[in-house]
């Protein structure tokens, strides 16, 4: 079965830091460019970063760069995403997503079931 | 605010149809692939149309995709009562080097 689950989101205080991990099974993880997907609560979806198949190419929204680092163990089926420097306008619900043909500009045929994180004091 | 632009809200009487827009520009919609995604409150986006037009094993043909420029609908036949939940456009962004979604519209059946 294909299958991405979230883990590690939680409450989090402004400024500091976190790390969400996703891990994937029923495909081959090595051969797919992963994306992670947020959406505060009550708002929508908001694209967050990509990292390439192999970890050689990422690229972040505006909203996170400097602050999120996406990385990924292939040996480990995982993708990793450590946000630090954390600011109330994170929260929201992270979701990893597959693109349906592992290339970076298709469309997000697998999702996780998503992992809340929460910035606030 | 989104950059792709979706009508807030849309609704139908059970067996209509009804169509929902998402506008955009040259650097997304206009020059590469539109897909679209339907959430039901509480559980994670699904995918419902990708490449413009195509349609995932699974997903009935009652929804349909297209594309013309820089806009681009998703249209729903035979409306059930269970169709009834939030649908995003999404496609990626030369300019931004990123996707972009559209800001969602909640589909009610009357």
């Amino acid at each position: 079965q294909l299958q991405l689950v979230e883990s590690g989101g939680g409450v989090v205080q402004p400024g500091r830091s976190l790390r969400l991990s996703c891990a994937a099974s029923g495909f081959t993880f090595s051969s797919y460019a992963i994306h992670w997907v947020r959406q505060p609560p009550g708002k929508g979806l908001e694209w967050v970063t990509i990292i390439s198949y192999d970890g050689t190419y990422k690229h972040y929204a505006d909203s996170v760069k400097g602050r999120f680092t996406i990385s990924r163990d292939n040996s480990k089926n995982t993708l990793y995403l450590q946000m630090s420097s954390l600011r109330p306008e994170d929260t929201a619900m992270y979701y990893c997503a597959r693109p349906t043909s592992g290339w970076y500009k298709d469309a997000f045929d697998i999702w996780g079931q998503g992992t809340m994180v929460t910035v606030s004091s | 605010q989104s950059v792709l632009t979706q009508p807030p809200s849309a609704s139908g009487a059970p067996g209509q149809r009804v169509t929902i827009s998402c506008s955009g520009s040259s650097s997304n919609i206009g020059g590469n692939f539109v897909s679209w995604y339907q959430e039901v409150p509480g559980t994670a986006p699904t995918l419902l149309i990708y490449r413009n037009n195509q349609r995932p094993s699974g997903v009935p043909d009652r929804f349909s995709g297209s594309k013309s420029g820089t806009s681009a609908s998703l249209a729903i036949s035979g409306l059930r009562s269970e169709d009834e939940a939030d649908f995003y456009c999404a496609a990626w962004d030369d300019s931004l080097s990123g996707w972009v979604f559209g800001g969602g519209t909640k589909l009610t059946v009357l």
